[in-house]
């Protein structure tokens, strides 16, 4: 069962906002929600992570929404060079080694 | 990423040849993991590996066989490869943790089977 909806794709003009959003309305609440991206022929890239706060680091931003039913990836000035498929990702908390469940994610397209 | 490298990134055999993929990483990561990856089926687990010696299959592991001896190596063999295997192999690893840390992929070993 899909236990996260992405939009396939979506485009956004360069040094603009990329938002990306994520259903996951069955999350359970010892579930994080991932981000990763792939850009073509290259390994999936780690982003961020949360449970139910906002997350920022030096990549992007997550909000997390208060029911926590869905998510918003932020790239706040996005680039070319952040052409890729995004994947949100939800998952619990382990302790030994549970895999990632990728989906069929978001294809951004950053237009110059 | 986190110090992860596949060898080799490409590889052409034939069929019935054993091959041997090898992932190699820095971070002293306690599990390990072997995907593949072909269109229309996103990425898949194969193996994964909680421990040196500690291992277990994934989803597609029928014709993969996994070691590991050190906590930095983590190998996946074809013992006899087939047309099906053609894919791009990914390897990942995390480190142990409270649990939530993310996984750390590698750049991936494009495998064709002819």
């Amino acid at each position: 069962d899909a236990k996260t909806t992405q939009p396939p794709s979506m485009d956004c003009a360069e040094g603009r906002a990329a938002n990306l959003p994520c259903n996951h309305s069955t999350i359970s609440g010892n579930e994080y929600v991932y981000w990763y991206r792939q850009i073509h022929s290259q390994g999936p890239q780690y982003i961020i992570h949360g449970l139910k706060n906002n997350e920022t680091n030096e990549m992007a931003s997550l909000i997390i929404t208060e029911d926590r039913k869905s998510s918003t990836l932020i790239l706040p000035h996005a680039t070319l060079r952040d052409t890729a498929v995004y994947y949100c990702i939800v998952r619990p908390l382990d302790n030994y080694g549970q895999n990632f469940v990728f989906g069929p994610g978001t294809r951004l397209s950053v237009l110059p | 990423d986190a110090g992860i490298t596949q060898s080799p990134r490409h590889k052409v055999t034939e069929t019935g040849t054993p091959v041997t993929l090898r992932c190699h990483q820095t971070e002293n990561h306690r599990y390990m993991y072997w995907y593949r990856q072909d269109p229309g089926h996103g990425l898949r687990l194969i193996h994964y590996s909680y421990g040196v010696k500690d291992t277990d299959k994934g989803e597609v592991s029928d014709g993969y066989s996994v070691s590991r001896s050190k906590t930095e190596d983590f190998l996946l063999t074809l013992e006899s490869a087939t047309s099906s295997q053609t894919s791009v192999y990914f390897c990942a690893s995390r480190e142990q943790g409270r649990g939530n840390q993310p996984q750390h992929f590698g750049d991936g070993t494009r495998l064709s089977i002819l």
